[in-house]
Formats: C-alpha cells, sequence, structure tokens
C-alpha cells in the first residue's frame, strides 16, 4: 500500500533562514501533490498543487520541488518569519484514486525569533 | 465570498448516541469531502460527495455515514458512538473533482465522546 512520509519531528528555524520540509512517497508514483498548512484548532489552508511534469513550482516566498525518481517532495519557505510557525501537510492523490486526496501527518515548524 | 462553515463548532455525546454534523460549501463548490483528524493518526479520509452523489468512500466503518442536498451542503452522521471516535471532523470543498483543485477547509467540529 501507499506510503507518506513527512519528518514527525518539529523543525526548528532562525527567523530569516529558509525552511525545508521532506514529504517522501512510496509504492506509488502520483501525478500530483499539494501542500496545506494547518495552525493548531483549525483546518488546513492550500498553498500549492504540484504536477508530476513540473520540477519546481514558486509562490511569493513558497518553493515546491517534485522529485519522481526520488520520489520525493521538498518545501522550501524563504527568509522565514515567527508567523510561518504551523504544520506543513504534504497531500498527494489516493494510489488508486486520483481525484481522492491523502495527507501525510505532518511535519510541525517553529521559526525561532 | 464566505468561507466554509461547520457546525456546531464544539460537540460533547456520550457513548452510544448519534450525531449528525453539518458543512456548507463555498458558494459554486460542488464537491464536499469530510475527514477525520486525530492526534495518532493525523488526517483520514471519510468520504466525498458531487452532485448529491458519494463518489469516494475511506476505510471507516458503517456508523459513519453522510449525504449531500441539490445545494451541495453535506452533512455527516456517525451512530453508535464510541470513544475512539472523539476528533476534529474536517469538512473541504472544492469546485470541482480531481487535479486541479486544492480545498478549502472549514474550521471543523471537535466531537468529544464521553
Amino acid at each position: 500500500s501507499q506510503k507518506i512520509e513527512q519528518n514527525s519531528e518539529a523543525l526548528n528555524i532562525q527567523e530569516g533562514k529558509t525552511a525545508t520540509l521532506t514529504c517522501n512517497y512510496t509504492n506509488y508514483s502520483p501525478a500530483y501533490l499539494q501542500w496545506y498548512r494547518q495552525d493548531p484548532g483549525r483546518g488546513p489552508v492550500f498553498l500549492l498543487l504540484i504536477r508530476e511534469n513540473e520540477k519546481e513550482k514558486r509562490k511569493e516566498r513558497l518553493k515546491v520541488t517534485f522529485d519522481t525518481t526520488l520520489k520525493q517532495s521538498l518545501f522550501h519557505i524563504t527568509a522565514s518569519q515567527p508567523a510561518d510557525s504551523a504544520t506543513y501537510l504534504c497531500a498527494p492523490p489516493d494510489m488508486n484514486r486520483d481525484d481522492k486526496i491523502i495527507f501525510g501527518k505532518g511535519t510541525r515548524l517553529h521559526i525561532l525569533p | 465570498k464566505a468561507g466554509v462553515t461547520q457546525t456546531p463548532r464544539y460537540l460533547i455525546k456520550t457513548r452510544g448516541q448519534q450525531v449528525t454534523l453539518s458543512c456548507s460549501p463555498i458558494s459554486g463548490h460542488r464537491s464536499v469531502s469530510w475527514y477525520q483528524q486525530t492526534p495518532g493518526q493525523g488526517l483520514q479520509f471519510l468520504f466525498e460527495y458531487f452532485s448529491e452523489t458519494q463518489r469516494n468512500k475511506g476505510n471507516f466503518p458503517g456508523r459513519f455515514s453522510g449525504r449531500q442536498f441539490s445545494n451541495s451542503r453535506s452533512e455527516m452522521n456517525v451512530s453508535t458512538l464510541e470513544l475512539g471516535d472523539s476528533a476534529l471532523y474536517l469538512c473541504a470543498s472544492s469546485p470541482g473533482r480531481g487535479s486541479n483543485y486544492g480545498y478549502t477547509f472549514g474550521s471543523g467540529t471537535r466531537l468529544t465522546v464521553v
């Protein structure tokens, strides 16, 4: 069965530095992958969608890469700010139904002032 | 425009009872998906509705059910509640189905079963 792995340990990054979060997937090759941000007690917020034929996607200070050979997506936040502190979720489609989104367990990011 | 609205925000129920949660999607969004979120399991897919039809279903027992109305509003029902059903239930809407759309989530309903 498919597996989505995000670093379960929290990531602490100094303000102003680039934060890089990893999403690894196994046993299949998703056609696309989404990233979401979630704050405590709130629903996730959609950030970016990247397709398998796109190596990289950018939105303001955010950048996502999609390496189908390594079966990995990286999520970068440049010039990080304390307000970027949140949990970030990787969300590819289900291996059997590409119209059904499943979520990794997320990585908690702390930006230290 | 208004976001995805979930009601109620908090709910406390007793084991064995049943509960109905409501979700109003963004106007014009026809797809509604439901997820259960717990600290140990993360976000688990429950089901998805589009044009009043269930299109996808997750691996949950039959006690979990849902429906969608002609105005795209959706409800989910959990019967014979168990302690393990305590979770944050999230509803997400999108304009259509598939890879072209990100989801817009509501703030969720926090269900506590005692």
